[in-house]
């Protein structure tokens, strides 16, 4: 079965640079989130998007913004990047009705030097 | 706001032994309650949810959760304990009527299954 696809696996950039995630949901899933996992941490929420408009935000950088396209994928963009920000991102799925479950994509291991 | 509380950082059982995972929940209303488990440089993977209905609820190889509302508890329970079963395990609540919310997370369980 299809799952969550994310690139790139990982990335390497320099302080102060920018930096893009892709999110690819699964077929037919409306509901994209994406989380941030420090080292030895868990995961915490960022942002998440129904039907292409922005529907929830937790903890995200105002450095950070994010949308869904009309093709239901996903882009993080990373602005102005500090060390702190090396991480693993995930993002995750899910579909209609709410209560179901969200799947998760491999992470991309965002390292800031 | 909502809070998952998982007590223990480590639990370490024999395998074949039967193994519970800790969580408690706080949440405002109904929640919905979820257990993944994480292999090092690994996505979540989802085990089991609550939403409603019976208490205890069977998920993905051979784990099941006891769902206490009174207790405000979702503990993550296994009858026998495989080696393969040693990972990380997170509880993570989303209260209900939340749309897209996203979830909340404890801070994981290392669970480590000796042979």
């Amino acid at each position: 079965a299809a799952g969550v696809i994310q690139s790139p696996r990982h990335l390497i950039k320099e302080k102060r640079e920018t930096a893009t995630l892709k999110c690819y949901p699964i077929p037919r899933h409306d509901t994209v989130y994406w989380y941030q996992q420090g080292p030895g941490q868990d995961p915490q929420f960022l942002i998440s998007f129904y039907e292409k408009m922005q529907s929830d935000k937790g903890s995200i950088p105002d450095r950070f913004s994010a949308q869904q396209f009309s093709d239901y994928h996903s882009e993080l963009n990373m602005s102005s990047l500090e060390l702190g920000d090396s991480a693993l991102y995930f993002c995750a799925s899910s579909s209609p009705p709410v209560n179901t479950e969200a799947f998760f994509g491999q992470g991309t291991r965002l390292t800031v030097v | 706001a909502q809070s998952v509380a998982q007590p223990e950082d480590q639990v370490n059982v024999a395998e074949g032994n039967p193994l519970t995972v800790k969580c408690t929940y706080s949440v405002s209303g109904n929640p919905y309650l979820f257990w993944y488990v994480q292999y090092p440089n690994r996505g979540l993977q989802f085990l089991l949810k609550y939403i409603t209905g019976d208490n205890l609820v069977k998920g993905s190889y051979g784990f099941e959760a006891e769902f206490n509302k009174s207790q405000t508890s979702f503990h993550l329970k296994k009858p026998s304990a495989l080696v393969s079963d040693s990972a990380l395990y997170f509880c993570a609540v989303r209260p209900t009527g939340g749309g897209a919310d996203g979830l909340t997370f404890g801070k994981g369980t290392h669970l480590i299954i000796q042979p």
